[in-house]
């Protein structure tokens, strides 16, 4: 089985720019959480879509959005971008809501210049 | 705030050590725990989990780790360490939603 899969891997933006990052789960799991991952702040929690509705929401700008296709696929928009949004973006995903185990995927590595 | 957290940044052990990493959380009623390990250059995953019954869980690699309810802990452990355990760790609860700590580095010494 396909594991989860992020894209792209690797982006560099410039500050005021909008950046859109795309997560594909696993086969069969409905429930995509994104997470912002920086040294010595861990992972901190954006937010959880289950069945294309946004579940949870953790306690960043509005400048952060998300969305969750009919394929489960889903997407996560920074707009505005600041120099302190540079960061290892990670998706996971699970079978139904996050009580489940979340199967990570590599992480996309966003750097504002 | 809710929170959980993980009591050591870095810990540094000579291969055989016996190794103990800290996990408190702060919420309560009825939670899931969740260590998760990221070697380097690798994903995340997962460890070992605790939804309910037995306190003590077994994972992968020989990893345990002890839910003690009246202390809001979750502190994993390992009898003997390896090289190959030099990695992130990272402690997550469950609720409404998932929460991590900040990760302890792990560097196993030869």
């Amino acid at each position: 089985k396909a594991g989860v899969t992020q894209t792209p891997r690797y982006l560099i933006k410039t500050r005021g720019q909008q950046v859109t990052l795309s997560c594909s789960p696993i086969s069969g799991h409905r429930s995509v959480s994104w997470y912002q991952q920086t040294p010595g702040q861990g992972l901190q929690f954006l937010f959880e879509y289950f069945s294309e509705t946004q579940r949870n929401k953790g306690n960043f700008p509005g400048r952060f959005s998300g969305r969750q296709f009919s394929n489960s696929r889903s997407e996560m928009n920074v707009s505005t971008l600041e120099l302190g949004d540079s960061a290892l973006y990670l998706c996971a995903s699970s079978l139904a809501v996050t009580h489940n185990e979340q199967f990570f995927g590599p992480g996309t590595r966003l750097t504002v210049l | 705030a809710q929170s959980v957290s993980q009591h050591n940044h870095h810990v540094i052990l000579s291969e055989a050590a016996s190794l103990e990493l800290g996990c408190n959380y702060s919420y309560g009623g009825t939670v899931n725990l969740f260590w998760y390990v990221q070697y380097p250059g690798q994903h995340l995953q997962l460890l070992l989990k605790y939804f309910s019954g037995d306190p003590l869980v077994k994972g992968i690699k020989g990893f345990e780790a002890e839910f003690i309810k009246s202390k809001f802990s979750f502190n994993l452990r390992k009898p003997s360490v390896q090289w190959s355990d030099t990695a992130e760790y990272f402690c997550a609860v469950n609720r409404n939603d998932m929460r991590f700590g900040a990760g302890t580095r792990l560097t196993v010494k030869p």
